[in-house]
């Protein structure tokens, strides 16, 4: 399997610009994750599906992000309007039934 | 609830002499607890993990883990550090009854040659 397939690896962007990222996870899997990492808050978890129904959003910044996941096989994570302070990298991860989790490459945002 | 610590920000270590990188956590219930590692412009990769059994884990790269229940700590080990080590590591702890994990701050690790 090629793993958690993230794309783009880098986006840049200007403040005010729609963003969005996107995520395949390994075939199989039923929970996807996405991550954000930054160097003053760490790595934060946005949101989690469970066989593609979101779970806990409790991550969520505010309502300028969104994810959704149409199917097993992808999902999406969107900031609109983007903000300087949405700068970071983006991860995501999926795992199968409370197992290890396997993370993307991560996309890399820079909103100037 | 759900929490770990990483105490140090960065760990020093020659190459050839063991290394440590501490992990404290804090659960209502069982632990269910993760090492990860990041290398520079990467994701993360998992290492190891404690679900139930033996105290000390072996894992990839010939890292290993202490579990020390008194001591609610998840220490990451390993008898002999490569420069290639170097990299980022985070603990991490299962939330119960979620999918969730919990990461710590996260160590660096610097292998001096």
């Amino acid at each position: 399997d090629a793993g958690v397939i993230q794309s783009p690896r880098h986006e840049v962007t200007e403040m005010g610009q729609e963003v969005t990222l996107r995520c395949k996870p390994i075939s199989g899997h039923n929970s996807l994750f996405w991550y954000r990492q930054t160097m003053m808050r760490g790595l934060e978890l946005l949101i989690y599906f469970n066989n593609n129904v979101p779970i806990d959003d409790s991550g969520m910044p505010e309502d300028r992000f969104s994810a959704k996941m149409p199917n097993a096989s992808f999902s999406t994570l969107k900031i609109q309007p983007s903000e300087p302070r949405d700068s970071a990298v983006y991860f995501c991860a999926s795992s199968l039934l409370k197992g290890i989790q396997y993370f993307g490459a991560g996309t890399r945002l820079s909103v100037l | 609830a759900q929490s770990v610590a990483q105490p140090e920000d960065q760990v020093n270590v020659a190459e050839g002499n063991p290394l440590t990188v501490k992990c404290t956590y804090s659960v209502s219930g069982n632990p269910y607890l993760f090492w990860y590692v990041q290398y520079p412009n990467r994701g993360l990769q998992f290492l190891l993990k404690y679900i139930t059994g033996d105290n000390l884990v072996k894992g990839s790269y010939g890292f290993e883990a202490e579990f020390n229940k008194s001591q609610t700590s998840f220490h990451l080990k390993k008898p002999s550090a490569l420069v290639s080590d170097s990299a980022l590591y985070f603990c991490a702890v299962r939330v119960e009854n979620t999918d969730k994990l919990i990461f710590g701050t996260g160590t660096r690790l610097q292998v001096f040659p």
